[in-house]
Parts: structure tokens; sequence; C-alpha cells
């Protein structure tokens, strides 16, 4: 299967908000609502930021939120920090058990 | 609930190599245990999921056949396995429990190194 197609990336200014997109098809992203979210900062594993479209884990503050409509899933964040600059990914069910991740999108704070 | 994995690993083309991932803090057979490859510079790629209660294994298709998952729940631990490296299989690979697709937590990443 194809990775997500996510743009590689994007950029926000302090208090800002910014959406990052998670292309797919009726396939993954479209057909189920098992989508998620990471972070992940340079040199460090990953950490889950939105689960299973829009949930968020225990932690994870609520300026960080998800959604879906047809085979885009996004994710904004909101009131943008400096410590929101990493890589985000996005993931998703894709039948027969097989999960697939998107290509990451850099997210550069001005 | 935490995730260790094994150390940085230097292999030659050809080798052989079980890395490991040691769970804790929730419990082991509950909870399906997934594998992610990220090449150097580049970006997440699913490779497989183990259920530790049955061993029930799940690959992704561009992995069947090149690495083996496999558990011993009688010390929480989850490997992953190579028959014969190659220079390719050069990345860091992490695990994490999941469930329904989401990831959480993660473990710190092994980066395996083939070269000869």
């Amino acid at each position: 299967q194809s990775a997500l197609t996510q743009p590689p990336s994007t950029s926000g200014s302090p208090g800002q908000s910014v959406t990052i997109s998670c292309t797919g098809t009726s396939s993954d992203v479209g057909g189920y609502n098992y989508v998620s979210w990471y972070r992940q900062y340079p040199g460090k594993a990953p950490r889950l930021m939105i689960y299973e479209v829009n949930k968020r884990p225990s932690g994870v503050p609520d300026r960080f939120s998800g959604s879906k409509s047809g085979n885009t899933a996004s994710l904004t964040v909101s009131g943008l920090q400096a410590a929101d600059e990493a890589d985000y990914y996005c993931s998703s069910y894709a039948g027969s058990d097989n999960w697939v991740f998107g290509g990451g999108t850099k997210l550069t704070v001005l | 609930v935490l995730l260790v994995q094994s150390g940085a690993e230097v292999k030659k083309p050809g080798e052989s190599l079980k890395i490991s991932c040691k769970a804790s803090g929730y419990i082991f057979t509950n909870y399906w245990i997934g594998w992610v490859r990220q090449m150097p510079g580049k970006g997440l790629e699913w490779m497989g999921i183990i259920y530790p209660g049955d061993s029930d294994t799940r690959y992704s298709p561009s992995f069947q056949g090149q690495v083996t998952i496999s558990v011993d729940k009688s010390i929480t631990t989850a490997y992953l396995h190579w028959n014969n490296l190659k220079p390719s299989d050069t990345a860091i690979y992490y695990c994490a429990r999941t469930a329904k697709g989401w990831l959480d937590p993660w473990g710190q990443g092994t980066l395996v190194t083939v070269s000869s």
C-alpha cells in the first residue's frame, strides 16, 4: 500500500494555528476511523498526539486536535509554541491487518 | 508503561541479528506490539505487529519474508530478527505498544548499522 500524503513542510508564528493534512484513499483514511498522529523531535522517538481521528491521549494539550473529512485527515495545532516545532506523522489502518504512515510534515515555528 | 529496547548494533552484510523490546507496567498479553522502521533522514514505516497472548503475527507486505517478529511472554519481551542483513537494513527500529492502530508508548529506538 502507498504512504499517505502529507505536505513536506508547514510553518506558523507563535500563537497562530496551523493545520497539517493527511490524504489517503477510501481503502485507508476514508474507510476507517483509525487515524492517529505522532510528533517526533530530532533524534527522539515519536509520541502519540491523536488517535482514532480526534481523541487525545492523557497529557496531550487540547491545543492539538484531529478531524477527518472523506479521505483526508487533519491535525490542527492552535496557539503555536516554539516547542511544537517538530516532524508530524499521520497513520491509518489500511485493511487486511495493514497500517500505513504518511511521509511526515516538518512544522517550523517562525 | 515502558518499553526499553536493546542497544545499537553494527553488523556486516549477510549476518543475522535479533533486537529486543522489553515491556513493563501493563499486562503484556493484552496488547499488540508493533515494529516501525525509520531509515536515515526518512519517515516512519510499519513493519508488523505481534500479539503476545498467542504470538499471532501480521507483517506489512513490504517486510513479509524480510524479518521475523517474535515474543517471549515469560519475560515480556518482543523481538525483531534478521537472517541475512543488507546495507539497506541500516535504520532505527522502534517498538511500540499498539491497539487499533495507535502506537503508545514507543521504545527509545535501536540503531542498526549494516556495513562491510
